[in-house]
Order: structure tokens, then C-alpha cells, then sequence
């Protein structure tokens, strides 16, 4: 069974600082997604890491994979009240259109 | 810019009767799902669906659970009996069905309360 682990589940931090989340997954894949759920609200898709070492940025988000490790991390740089959110990764497990396997989610909040 | 658009947005029924979620999938996409995500928990994998039938299903996705494409741009999901356990925010997505990436969109979703 795959496994998708996040951590931390809770973040609450200041406005300006950096913060690391971090995404653990139990099997090998090569395709991990990372998503936005603001409360009440579905599922934006931030971004998509498809082989070992990808790295990708939007804003102030930065998304890299280790697919070696299983391990995925979102960096949050000079954090704004505005991503306060929850942020979930999610893995794939075959490859193809699977249905996808989300961790818990980490619940960031950021203080003016 | 395309979306997936589900209906309705809110839905209310009582133990044991049948419910029916609708969603339109982004038009072009070959791939569809559904998950569910009870208040405060994460995102759960129900049922993917492909070529006009299931590709996947979960645990969860037991026989109270069927799903359907009844013409070119609807997909359902119905309940047959409700139980309280199945309140949660249903979402469905679609992906363009890619091999290489995976991509899902997702729609608002519907919450279901059972009463």
C-alpha cells in the first residue's frame, strides 16, 4: 500500500520567513503533484515534478523531487499572508492515469 | 479557461436514500475521478474511469458505489443507500490521460450531508 507522508501537519509562521515542507512517499515513483486547498474551496494544482532531481518555482513556492529518497519538499521563501493554505502532495503509483494517493495535508497559516 | 464544473454544490439527504453527483469534465480530457475528503481529513482516491469504464477503484468505492457516463460530457456518481460516514466533499477531476504526466483538475466539488 502506498504511503504519502507530510510533515508538518501544522505550520503557523510570520510573514517574511522561509519554511520547508516536507513530503515522504513509500513506493517508487516518478511523478509527484502538489496542491493548494484554500478552506471551503477544491484542489489547485501548484505543480508537477515528473523525474528524479526536478525543481520547480512559481512566486515565492519552490517545488523540488528525490525520487531516490522518495522525498519531495515545498520551500515557501518570504512567506505572505496570501499562501496561507493547505498544501497537499500527492503520488501516483504505477504511472499512467492512477488515481492519486494525497497526504494528510500541511496546514500553513501566516501571520501579519 | 476550461474547468471542471460539478453540481450541485450542496446536498442533503437522509440515511438510505440514493444520491446522484454530477460533473462535467473538462471537455477534451480522456481520464476521470472522483475522490472524497471528509471535513478536516485528506483527499481519498474513489474511482478512476477510462473508455467508458472503471480503470481503478479503492477500497472505499465498495458496491454502495457506482459511477457513469451517460452521454458525451456528464460523469455521475451515485450513492444507492446513504450512511452517515458518507458525509464528505466529493470532488471529480479529469486529466488529459497523458502518459507522462498525470496532471488532474479538479472540480469545486459537492458536499454531501447525511442526516
Amino acid at each position: 500500500e502506498l504511503k504519502v507522508e507530510q510533515n508538518p501537519l501544522f505550520l503557523s509562521m510570520q510573514e517574511g520567513k522561509n519554511y520547508t515542507i516536507y513530503c515522504n512517499y513509500s513506493t517508487t515513483s516518478d511523478r509527484l503533484y502538489w496542491y493548494r486547498q484554500d478552506p471551503g474551496k477544491s484542489l489547485e494544482s501548484l505543480f508537477v515534478l515528473l523525474s528524479n532531481g526536478a525543481v520547480k518555482q512559481e512566486g515565492r513556492l519552490m517545488a523540488s523531487l528525490d525520487t531516490k529518497a522518495r522525498l519531495s519538499t515545498l520551500h515557501i521563501t518570504a512567506a505572505v499572508h496570501d499562501l496561507s493554505a493547505t498544501y497537499f502532495c500527492a503520488v501516483d503509483k504505477r504511472g499512467g492515469a492512477d488515481g492519486l494517493t494525497f497526504g494528510k495535508g500541511t496546514h500553513l497559516i501566516i501571520q501579519p | 479557461e476550461p474547468e471542471v464544473t460539478q453540481t450541485p454544490s450542496h446536498q442533503v439527504t437522509q440515511m438510505g436514500q440514493e444520491v446522484i453527483l454530477r460533473c462535467v469534465p473538462i471537455s477534451n480530457h480522456l481520464y476521470f475521478y472522483w475522490y472524497r475528503q471528509i471535513l478536516g481529513q485528506k483527499v481519498e482516491f474513489l474511482v478512476s474511469f477510462y473508455n467508458n469504464e472503471i480503470s481503478e477503484k479503492s477500497e472505499i468505492f465498495d458496491d454502495q458505489f457506482s459511477v457513469e457516463r451517460p452521454d458525451g460530457s456528464n460523469f455521475t456518481l451515485k450513492i444507492r443507500s446513504t450512511k452517515l460516514e458518507d458525509s464528505a466533499m466529493y470532488f471529480c477531476a479529469s486529466s488529459p490521460g497523458l502518459a507522462v504526466r498525470n496532471e488532474q483538475f479538479f472540480g469545486p466539488g459537492t458536499r454531501l450531508t447525511v442526516l
